[in-house]
């Protein structure tokens, strides 16, 4: 099945910065989201990206799916931003089962 | 996130007791999703439904057994648990189709005492 890798694994903020998460995936793709999973466990969408560019606030995504790597970047980076961000990819060989990276875990200071 | 709702939000049982986990999405969706979250650990899935069939059981030990009555709700049945098995439990659901995203519900915070 389709190979999902996100880096970094661990990331650590003071608030204010910037910083970018990467996917990359290992076959083509017909669906990707990205999540934030929050201290308390609640997945939420973020994105749903499996090509191009989207933004919603201080958020951005890029898929570029010929070259198989997805970016999630976060801008002036806040402390409620810390949590886990994970991205999941469903291939392009018939199935509608995502596949989760293992994901990022961030901490944001104030 | 709204659209998925998981009961109860926390649960704590002994390992001879019997209890179930619901998930309800009202988001008109006919695929749903058990995962399982141990600390520290990604997401593992569980068992999958498509139209109230199980399409994917993802070598679930049998102390676990899903339910999908319709295509609205989703549970998972628990007997004589470990203590391993203390996890986040996650219900999702989406559309049948390769481009369709996901929408989990807020979990199940599940402690085997």
């Amino acid at each position: 099945g389709i190979q999902v890798e996100q880096s970094p694994p661990d990331l650590i903020l003071q608030e204010g910065a910037n910083s970018t998460l990467r996917c990359n995936f290992s076959d083509s793709v017909n669906n990707l989201q990205w999540f934030h999973q929050n201290p308390w466990g609640q997945l939420i969408n973020l994105f749903y990206i499996p090509s191009g560019t989207k933004q919603n606030g201080r958020l951005s995504a890029t898929t570029v799916a010929t070259e198989r790597y997805s970016l999630l970047y976060i801008s002036s980076s806040q402390t409620t931003d810390s949590g886990v961000y994970f991205c999941a990819v469903v291939g392009s060989g018939g199935s509608y089962i995502p596949t989760f990276g293992r994901g990022t875990s961030l901490i944001v200071h104030p | 996130e709204t659209g998925v709702t998981q009961t109860p939000r926390h649960l704590v049982m002994g390992m001879t007791n019997k209890k179930s986990l619901k998930c309800e999405q009202h988001l008109g969706h006919n695929a749903m999703y058990w995962y399982k979250q141990s600390a520290k650990k990604p997401l593992e899935l569980m068992f999958v439904y498509n139209f109230k069939e199980q399409t994917e059981n993802n070598s679930v030990p049998s102390r676990f057994s899903p339910e999908c009555p319709n295509s609205s709700h989703l549970f998972l049945h628990l007997h004589t648990l470990q203590p391993e098995d203390s996890a986040l439990y996650l219900c999702a659901s989406s559309q049948v189709g390769p481009d369709a995203p996901q929408h989990f519900g807020d979990g199940t915070r599940l402690s085997i005492l």
